[in-house]
């Protein structure tokens, strides 16, 4: 089955550590998506990537980072840097021109 | 940069009731309008989208209209089930814009038997 997969489903940090949450996609899409969602705020952009080897910030990149060297494949690293790292982080992909976003089933990021 | 509100927050219908769910845009350079139903614990899915050039889009029991003068769109769900009930959220895509969604914020439907 073609679709988007995000692991772990459930992840912890220690204070002061960093953690990569994984994203893998074989629909053959260019574009990648990073959100995070918080209760009652919706979807906020982390970052994203309209082909490998390029990515851009999006509204909330502080404490963030990501690579894109392999078109199926979007990792996010949440740096000791993110203050408030605790949320549901969801992984998205398109093709470009005004085409559905297809969503993974996210992973919940929590603070020891 | 886009904006866009969804309202209500939270919305309790009737089984077979009719629901609907109201965004504004601010940018009228928005051409691109998707919905999502997320379940608990899941990501968004795509339930329906319509594009600018399209006044109304309506799949079975669900449907969306586009006013782009008032620069608002909603989201139609007719004879509502049990199995509707999820968050629903509304997103904009700017045109030149990258690909990016802004969305808003949320609606919590419920439908009570």
């Amino acid at each position: 089955d073609g679709g988007i997969t995000q692991s772990p489903k459930y992840l912890f940090r220690k204070e002061g550590q960093n953690v990569t949450l994984s994203c893998e996609q074989n629909l053959n899409h260019d574009a990648m998506y990073w959100y995070r969602q918080d209760p009652g705020q919706g979807l906020r952009l982390i970052y994203y990537s309209q082909i490998v080897n390029d990515f851009q910030k999006g509204d909330i990149a502080e404490g963030y980072s990501v690579s894109r060297e392999k078109k199926e494949s979007f990792p996010l690293t949440v740096t000791s840097a993110q203050k408030n790292p605790t949320a549901f982080y969801l992984c998205a992909s398109s093709m470009p021109g005004n085409q559905p976003q297809h969503f993974g089933d996210g992973t919940r990021l929590s603070i020891l | 940069g886009e904006n866009v509100e969804q309202h209500p927050s939270t919305l309790s219908v009737q089984e077979g009731d009719s629901a609907v769910i109201k965004c504004t845009y601010s940018d009228s350079a928005s051409n691109y309008f998707p919905w999502y139903k997320q379940e608990l614990g899941k990501g968004p899915q795509l339930i329906i989208d319509i594009r600018s050039n399209v006044g109304e889009k309506k799949d079975q029991r669900i449907a969306v209209t586009l006013n782009k003068t008032a620069k608002h769109f909603s989201l139609h769900i007719t004879e509502t089930q049990p199995e509707d009930s999820a968050v629903y959220f509304c997103a904009a895509e700017v045109t030149g814009g990258g690909n990016k969604l802004t969305f808003g914020t949320g609606t919590q439907l419920k439908v009570e038997l």
